[in-house]
């Protein structure tokens, strides 16, 4: 099993550019979740799953978008990027009845 | 909203130190999780502590949960460069549905010096 795995692993955008951040996993999990990482912020909710065709608004969701079409993939958007956007993006995945969450090994995004 | 606040932000140890970070909620917990992020990695669960005065040990590494759920420590014993790292605490407000939905702390930085 590849777990939880994210593309791109990095990228760099120009202000107002968009584009879109899979996160694919084979664990079969119901609940996916979407993080940015900030230096002396800790991992802060963007946007979360509970179920194929579910989303939910997590603690910073301005500016993001996010889609569930099928159970194994979870996408990000960002449809006009900013400079306050550059960070670094964590996908995890959790099964249901369990807490515990499995990371992706990120995407380091950069907005100029 | 609930907050998690986990001190210090930052430690640097001697090689053969002992090592401790401390995360404090704002609400009860119905559990507490610990993550550990090596440089340049991903967050990799570590424990869950879920009962009241929780103590629970992994070799050298000792967590505890408060009385109270609403504090949690992370203890190393003699400190290696391989513990190097963020550790992050994490965690479930009790009560209500929270979907999974964690709660982090801003994580310690651990440095060890050889």
């Amino acid at each position: 099993n590849a777990g939880v795995t994210q593309t791109p692993k990095f990228r760099v955008l120009k202000t107002g550019q968009s584009m879109t951040l899979l996160c694919a996993q084979d664990m079969n999990h119901e609940y996916m979740y979407w993080y940015r990482q900030d230096p002396g912020m800790g991992l802060r909710l963007i946007h979360y799953s509970v179920g194929e065709g579910t989303t939910a608004k997590g603690e910073v969701p301005d500016g993001y978008n996010v889609s569930r079409l099928k159970k194994q993939n979870f996408l990000l958007g960002l449809e006009s990027a900013a400079p306050s956007q550059t960070s670094v993006y964590f996908c995890a995945s959790r099964a249901t009845g369990t807490d515990t969450q499995y990371f992706g090994p990120g995407t380091r995004l950069t907005v100029l | 909203g609930q907050q998690v606040m986990q001190i210090p932000q930052y430690q640097h140890v001697q090689e053969g130190e002992d090592f401790t970070t401390y995360c404090n909620s704002s609400t009860t917990l119905s559990n507490i999780q610990w993550y550990k992020q090596r440089p340049g990695g991903h967050p990799v669960f570590l424990i869950q502590l879920v009962k009241s005065g929780e103590v629970k040990k992994q070799k050298r590494l000792t967590f505890q949960f408060g009385e109270a759920k609403k504090n949690s420590s992370l203890h190393i014993t003699a400190t290696q460069t391989t513990d190097v790292g963020t550790y992050f605490c994490a965690g479930f407000n009790a009560g209500g549905t929270s979907y999974g939905k964690l709660t982090f702390g801003q994580g310690t930085i651990l440095t060890v010096h050889p």
